[in-house]
């Protein structure tokens, strides 16, 4: 069956530094690769998307690779802020439609 | 543009009776979207539907079901409510044209059942 993977353990960084999320799957060929941020209460945000052609994506202080080989996305934040605390989800979708199959997420904590 | 709105957003039913929950689109957004989301299995995709076609669906019984209207608002009900339906119920929002598949959610019902 499809597996995504997120890190479950909570990730703790200081301000400024750059945090890594990773994100795996299995059985799974995606035509894209979406992740979201989503704080307490509130319904996830969109943040970027990759497509499976696509190696490395970027917008302002985020970057997301992708890697069908390894079945692997990684989701940098650079130059982190008390401010980008929050979970962050990734999803996996196909062509047919917007059906998202979404990893479990993992909390990011970013301490000043 | 307003955002996707959701209705209710908190809502307390009994085991075995039925809910209808409402979702408005972003404005010119022809997909609609719904997701279970509860601590245990997270995010899990309900149905998708565009030009009120049920376009695709998830792994879920027939007690949950959908609709989407002309405009494009949907409406998503659950019939005999079990006490594992308790959840956040989100629905998301999308373009539908050329190649964005970017998802807007809406702040979501808070379903609980007792």
């Amino acid at each position: 069956s499809q597996k995504i993977e997120q890190n479950s353990e909570a990730l703790n960084i200081q301000e400024g530094k750059t945090a890594t999320l990773t994100c795996n799957y299995t059985n799974y060929s995606p035509a894209y690769l979406q992740w979201y941020r989503q704080d307490p209460g509130r319904g996830p945000v969109f943040l970027l998307l990759i497509r499976e052609n696509e190696k490395e994506k970027r917008k302002e202080r985020l970057k997301v690779t992708f890697d069908t080989t390894l079945k692997q996305s990684l989701f940098h934040i650079t130059a982190s802020q008390p401010a980008d605390s929050a979970t962050y989800l990734c999803a996996l979708g196909g062509n047919s439609g917007y059906a998202l199959n979404f990893g479990k997420g993992t909390s990011l904590l970013v301490t000043p | 543009k307003a955002g996707v709105t959701q209705t209710p957003r908190y809502l307390i039913k009994t085991r075995g009776q039925q809910v209808t929950l409402s979702c408005s689109p972003i404005s010119g957004h022809r997909s609609v979207s719904w997701y279970q989301q509860t601590p245990g299995q997270g995010l899990q995709f309900l149905f998708e539907y565009f030009s009120e076609t049920q376009r695709n669906k998830g792994n879920f019984p027939g007690r949950f079901s959908g609709r989407q209207f002309s405009n494009s608002r949907s409406e998503m009900n659950v019939s005999t409510l079990e006490l594992g339906d308790s959840a956040l119920y989100l629905c998301a929002s999308s373009f539908a044209g050329g190649s964005s598949y970017e998802q807007y959610f809406g702040p979501g019902t808070r379903l609980t059942v007792t």
